[in-house]
């Protein structure tokens, strides 16, 4: 039973346009969301993150988006830059504890 | 360096072996949890820690796996009797503030 869901396994997006990650949770009880990055062969990166009060929160390029009555979250990346290539994971907690992964979405920008 | 730092970086072992992987949290973390992650999935957890106290060790998938932090900073996570299952990246996260947890690179884990 997957709590935590990121049904597109890779996006390709050419440089200055915009990235939308997408993210779908079934665990109403989640109330901190997060967004991570990770670079093959290194640990997972933490960009960008949101409380369940929010709906919003940005962050220069990088923008997330809360939706409680659909589950429903999404990282916005622009403009997107050829360094920003990587496996983006998105992440929920109960109370700060321990976190639910997804299972990733590989971001590949091109020149 | 200032971020989590783990070791060994790669661990290759033979079935039914021990292992033993440690990990550095960020100096001042109170917070520490571990993850494993299999190829082509996200991390999951697998017992978290404040100060020296086990909190969470729900994770654990059974009983050959074994964490300690007994003096509330280095972590030391063991497995017994090694199977191939257990062939993943161990990924240890620190955190002072409850908000982000900062994740170390990992120690890649293989079972022949």
């Amino acid at each position: 039973d997957q709590q935590v869901k990121q049904n597109s396994p890779s996006l390709s997006v050419q440089e200055g346009r915009i990235s939308i990650l997408n993210c779908d949770y079934t665990n109403s009880m989640f109330d901190y969301f997060l967004w991570y990055k990770k670079y093959p062969a290194e640990g997972p990166t933490f960009l960008i993150s949101i409380s369940s009060i929010k709906d919003k929160n940005e962050d220069g390029r990088f923008t997330v988006f809360l939706n409680k009555s659909a589950k429903h979250l999404s990282l916005h990346i622009v403009p997107s830059q050829p360094g920003d290539s990587a496996v983006y994971f998105c992440a929920a907690s109960e109370g700060f504890q321990k976190l639910v992964f997804g299972t990733g979405t590989r971001l590949l920008v091109s020149p | 360096g200032a971020g989590v730092s783990q070791s060994p970086r790669y661990k290759v072992a033979k079935r039914g072996q021990d292992v033993a992987l440690r990990c550095d949290p960020i100096s001042g973390h109170v917070s520490l949890f571990w993850y494993q992650q299999a190829l082509g999935q996200g991390p999951e957890f697998l017992t978290y820690f404040q100060n020296e106290a086990q909190l969470d060790k729900s994770g654990l998938p059974s009983d050959r796996f074994f964490a300690e932090r007994p003096e509330g900073s280095v972590s030391t996570l063991k497995i017994q009797r090694t199977q191939q299952e257990d062939s993943a990246v161990y990924l240890c996260a620190s955190s002072f503030t409850p908000e982000a947890q900062h994740f170390g690179d990992g120690t890649r884990l293989s079972i022949l």
